[in-house]
């Protein structure tokens, strides 16, 4: 019950396309959703959270859409560029309790120029 | 400090020995966490602090692994008789309150040998 699902493992998409990152989670607690950009060497970095009291945030080029009934939540990176690539995490965590945050498995984007 | 600092980023070191990993906060940042990133895998959660106490060590893999936080700041993680399958790379990521955002140090890459 604490898993947090992530696909595509990997994705290849044109500059100037659209990523989509989709994540699944079991544990109707969960009320934090952050997703996390990792480049090689260096640690994740926050790139936008979400509570589950809204449907969609939006920042900059990024926007997480969240899905309450379903359980699901996804990342759309628009106009994506070259720079955009990077592994990313998708986590859920708990405003009560353990406050750990579980961590999908992650999703490598490549952006062709 | 300006982010999360680990050391030592690198470590290579023998079957059986035991190493110490440091973590130094954000100055002021109450929550700290400890995560392993096995290559290409997800973050996985091993322990996590509030002030000096660790209200949930779950995530240590076994009872060669131990942490401890002094003074609400440093944290070191320790693993004694290391063995070839702790190779990863630790992350330490703290966070100014439980479920607010958590930033990650670039991690300590151990190497087992």
């Amino acid at each position: 019950q604490q898993q947090v699902k992530q696909s595509p493992q990997s994705l290849i998409v044109q500059k100037g396309g659209i990523s989509i990152i989709n994540c699944a989670y079991e544990n109707t607690a969960f009320d934090y959703f952050p997703w996390y950009q990792q480049f090689p060497g260096k640690g994740p970095a926050l790139l936008i959270a979400i509570r589950p009291d809204v449907s969609e945030k939006k920042e900059g080029r990024f926007t997480i859409s969240f899905n309450k009934s379903a359980k699901q939540f996804s990342l759309h990176i628009m106009d994506s560029q070259p720079g955009d690539s990077a592994t990313y995490f998708c986590a859920a965590s708990l405003t009560s309790g353990t406050y750990k945050y579980i961590f999908g498995t992650g999703t490598r984007l490549k952006v062709l120029a | 400090g300006a982010g999360v600092s680990q050391s030592p980023s690198n470590k290579v070191t023998e079957k059986g020995k035991d190493v110490e990993l440091r973590c130094d906060p954000i100055s002021g940042h109450t929550a700290l966490y400890w995560y392993r990133q096995s290559l290409g895998q997800g973050l996985e959660f091993l322990i996590y602090f509030q002030g000096n106490s660790a209200p949930d060590k779950s995530g240590l893999p076994s009872d060669r692994f131990s942490a401890e936080r002094t003074g609400g700041s440093v944290s070191t993680l320790t693993i004694q008789r290391t063995q070839q399958e702790d190779s990863a790379v630790y992350l330490c990521a703290s966070s100014l309150m439980v479920n607010t955002e958590a930033f990650f140090g670039q991690g300590t890459r151990l190497t087992v040998v």
